[in-house]
């Protein structure tokens, strides 16, 4: 079925560190990888996309691989800050878009 | 602010009761689409509108239902409420279908008691 596993449920990290969040999906038609960030009780926003025929795209501090062979992708966000701390999702378009469960990151000052 | 806007921001209502959530997407955007959003669950997609047509369904259960209108707006209607709806309940909009950025609204709390 149209699924999209999100990776780790939890992440703390120190500021200035980097933060990873990996996620895989299944369908191989999937060509458009959205990431949301959602701080408590607000709506998700945009913060970085990939369509299938690009393999990294970044914006500043964050950046966004793809490897459509292994069906997965990740968010990177180097230089954290505690601004940063949020819920942030993953989504795949197949037929719709399909989130992953969330990453709740923590950046401790 | 994303341009999607949403009424109510709160409503507090009893089991087997009726509500109505009301979306207007930006302006141009011709997709709205149905988000509900549990403490324990992430996003869960109910439901896409396509300049007044059903384009795509998700998880949306036979008590709840939708429509866009000729100008877009859109709602989504909640019957016979249960304690389990009790949920955030977003819309989005995009420009075209599939593959487009969604904006998503403010968002709607529903609270079931």
């Amino acid at each position: 079925g149209e699924n999209v596993e999100q990776h780790p449920s939890t992440l703390s990290v120190q500021e200035g560190d980097s933060a990873v969040i990996k996620c895989t999906y299944s369908d191989s038609a999937s060509n458009y990888f959205p990431w949301y960030k959602q701080e408590l009780g607000k709506r998700p926003q945009l913060i970085i996309d990939i369509r299938s025929n690009v393999g990294e795209k970044k914006d500043q501090r964050i950046a966004v691989t793809l490897n459509k062979t292994a069906k997965h992708f990740s968010l990177h966000i180097t230089e954290t800050q505690p601004e940063d701390s949020a819920v942030y999702f993953c989504a795949a378009m197949m037929r719709k878009l399909i989130f992953g469960q969330g990453t709740e990151l923590s950046v401790k000052p | 602010d994303s341009g999607v806007t949403q009424t109510p921001k709160h409503l507090i209502t009893a089991t087997g009761q009726r509500v109505t959530l009301r979306c207007s997407p930006r302006s141009g955007d011709l997709s709205v689409y149905w988000y509900q959003q549990s403490l324990d669950q992430g996003l869960q997609f109910l439901i896409q509108y396509y300049n007044g047509e059903e384009r795509a369904k998700g998880n949306i259960l036979e008590r709840f239902s939708a429509q866009q209108f000729p100008d877009l707006h859109s709602e989504l209607n909640l019957s016979s409420l249960e304690l389990g709806d009790s949920a955030l309940y977003f819309c989005a909009s995009s420009v075209y279908g599939r593959g487009n950025e969604q904006f998503f609204g403010p968002g709607t709390r529903l609270t079931v008691l």
